[in-house]
């Protein structure tokens, strides 16, 4: 399902270093979503957006900001990394509530 | 918020017999709930849901059963394969549906 695509797939940084991570999708879904998986605990919500003018908060939102440059662009970025920011990021899209997530590709970031 | 619990942590099973994870959730507010299998290195992929006015869903070798009233949601495979080998995640989208509430996820291993 190459339709929500993250770019880069892996990253490895130096503390205190600005990254962006970037979603795009052709699904042409309104809703996009950022997650960080960690082993063991399944995937957390950072932030949402429902569409360019709406951005919330999840539920592991401090040390990351996002930005929803287009219906289609959604971009995670880390202000000042740090290690314990080293895991597995995920973008997904949905076309409403209650329906279905879709899946990138992920973005495997370590934080040195 | 929405609460999902997901057992066991990992399960292995002998190619052929049948697995089975369960999870609870808190808000009986909550109205879908997606079952996502992760393989190694890969994205989170949908691979069958069921909403609340329905007790029972199948696809295949895939069942999903609902228990409104317990709140809780299993996920059944039968005649286990090798390739079912992977992490599954199961979700609740709360009472607004703008959210999903991930397990932890569940490791299951078919032995050939």
């Amino acid at each position: 399902d190459a339709d929500v695509t993250q770019t880069p797939r892996n990253r490895i940084t130096k503390t205190g270093k600005r990254i962006m991570l970037e979603c795009s999708q052709t699904k042409g879904h309104d809703r996009m979503y950022w997650y960080r998986q960690d082993p063991g605990l399944g995937l957390r919500l950072i932030y949402y957006s429902f569409d360019v003018k709406d951005i919330n908060k999840g539920e592991i939102s401090d040390g990351y900001s996002v930005s929803r440059q287009a219906q289609a662009k959604f971009s995670l970025s880390l202000e000042s990394a740090i290690p314990n920011q080293t895991a597995l990021y995920f973008c997904a899209t949905s076309d409403y509530g209650h329906q279905p997530q879709h899946f990138g590709d992920g973005t495997r970031l370590s934080i040195l | 918020g929405e609460n999902v619990e997901q057992h066991p942590s990992t399960l292995s099973v002998q190619e052929g017999d049948s697995a089975v994870i369960k999870c609870t959730y808190s808000d009986s507010a909550s109205n879908y709930f997606p079952w996502y299998k992760q393989e190694l290195g890969k994205r989170p992929q949908l691979i069958i849901d069921i909403r609340s006015n329905v007790g029972e869903k199948k696809d295949q070798r895939i069942a999903v059963t609902l228990n409104k009233t317990a709140k809780h949601f299993s996920l059944h495979i039968t005649e286990t394969q090798p390739e079912d080998s992977a992490v599954y995640f199961c979700a609740a989208t709360g009472n607004t549906g703008n959210q999903f509430y991930f397990g932890t996820g569940t490791s299951l291993t078919v032995i050939p």
